[in-house]
């Protein structure tokens, strides 16, 4: 089994929809979680952190669900421009971080 | 420069020879990560350095190494190449720790014949 795991898609959703991706991850002792966006042919770069308490940035809200660990992204009134694909990533200790293969997002006008 | 760079861009190589992949930052982390990434298999983590002088290995270590011999390069050196070395290369930097976030170059795309 791999330590972080995420439905690797693709979704295709219509312009202004809502959509959430899950990521679960085996190891409890995991620190810190967070959301990278690929581009096709590009670097990842980063989203943002996932925190205990949750987040929100604009029409993204991120959660950490430690009891049953899984981190999840949710994605309100989708843009076209928010096509891409969304990495998962769980810091298990200082010197490591796993990454999930990503989740591809195809927003159709 | 701003950020992180790497070269080459891409890469035909031969099976059997040495090729150095190259990485340089410019923010004065003190963390620096060498990862693959595989189609279906995400970024794995190759090699990682914690500060100027220390490296370490990560999920996939075997047929690679580093060095970090100053704060701003980290060269991954595959000293022999084989076709399952065919991937795309990231290095990324962190301000700390890799609990804090990675900033990643562009990439090396490698494809060993």
């Amino acid at each position: 089994r791999k330590e972080v795991e995420q439905d690797p898609g693709p979704f295709n959703v219509p312009e202004g929809a809502t959509v959430a991706f899950n990521c679960t991850y085996s190891n409890s002792a995991s620190q810190s979680f967070f959301w990278y966006r690929q581009d096709c042919r590009k670097e990842p770069k980063l989203l943002m952190s996932v925190y205990s308490s949750g987040n929100e940035d604009g029409r993204f809200t991120a959660q950490l669900n430690r009891a049953s660990q899984y981190i999840s992204l949710l994605i309100r009134d989708s843009k076209l421009s928010d096509s891409a694909t969304y990495l998962c990533a769980v810091n298990p200790n200082n010197n490591d971080m796993r990454f999930g293969a990503g989740t591809r997002l195809t927003v159709k006008p | 420069i701003a950020g992180i760079t790497q070269a080459p861009t891409s890469q035909i190589l031969a099976a059997g020879r040495r090729m150095t992949l190259r990485c340089t930052q410019d923010m004065r982390h003190n963390a620096m990560y060498w990862y693959r990434q595989d189609l279906g298999l995400g970024l794995r983590l190759i090699h990682y350095s914690n500060t100027a002088g220390t490296t370490g290995k990560g999920e996939v270590p075997d047929g690679y190494s580093v060095s970090r011999a100053n704060t701003d390069d980290f060269p991954l050196t595959l000293a022999s190449a084989v076709p399952s070395q065919t991937s795309v290369y990231f290095c990324a930097s962190s301000d700390r720790s890799s609990t804090d976030t990675q900033y990643f170059g562009p990439g090396t795309r490698l494809t060993v014949l």
